[in-house]
């Protein structure tokens, strides 16, 4: 049982380049979200799905963009990366809604030079 | 203004002392769920607790406890006997509905907590 994995774990992009992560969760989970980690700030959320084909803006969506096609997939781009936004990004599903507890991936360690 | 504020960012303890990790919340809606989770070292999140609103019974697990008040817009966080192990950054994180549509969630910023031998 693989719970949620989340593809690369790590990456170092060059400023201005684009790339997508992918997340993937096989516990029929309706909704899932993204997250970014930096020091000192907690977790704060970019971007969330509440079911297949539907997206919502998070705390901190500027310069991501996220596609829900399958149920069970949930995709964050970055089309232009940007120093700023090195850091560690977590996605997360949970059953049917947000009160129920989220299952995390490991996260995906991305620098941007 | 935080929704959810760990005022505490480092805790430092000696193995077996206890220690409790604060988190307050403010909210206007009359139900919310409040949850733990932890980071160890290795970086995944674990799921600990969860709480609604409507249940201000305190829990114990093993070592750890939780002291949900809502009078003080509290849910803080006891480990029994602190381990090396319980070492991490621990965060408190509410789910409300304010402004209508779905539950999300809110995290702190964490608590790190650094248990030495």
């Amino acid at each position: 049982n693989a719970g949620v994995t989340q593809t690369p774990k790590f990456r170092v992009l060059k400023t201005g380049q684009s790339m997508t992560l992918l997340c993937a969760q096989d516990m029929n989970h309706e909704y899932m979200y993204w997250y970014r980690q930096d020091p000192g700030m907690g977790l704060r959320l970019i971007h969330y799905s509440v079911g297949e084909g539907t997206t919502a803006k998070g705390e901190v969506p500027d310069g991501y963009n996220v596609s829900r096609l399958k149920k069970q997939n949930f995709l964050l781009g970055l089309e232009s990366a940007a120093p700023s936004q090195t850091s560690v990004y977590f996605c997360a599903s949970s059953y049917l809604n947000s009160n129920q507890p989220q299952h995390f991936g490991d996260g995906t360690r991305l620098s941007i030079l | 203004a935080q929704k959810v504020t760990q005022a505490q960012t480092e805790i430092s303890v000696v193995e077996k002392e206890d220690v409790t990790l604060d988190c307050v919340y403010e909210t206007r809606d009359t139900t919310y769920y409040l949850f733990w989770y932890k980071q160890p070292p290795s970086g995944e999140l674990v799921f600990l607790i969860r709480r609604n609103s409507f249940d201000e019974q305190n829990e114990i697990s093993g070592r750890y406890s939780w002291n949900f008040q809502k009078s003080t817009s509290s849910f803080n966080f006891t480990i029994t006997a602190s381990q090396v192990v319980d070492s991490a950054v621990y965060f408190c994180a509410l789910s409300d509905h304010e402004g209508g549509g779905s539950y999300i969630p809110t995290f702190g910023r964490g608590t790190s907590l650094i248990v030495h031998p």
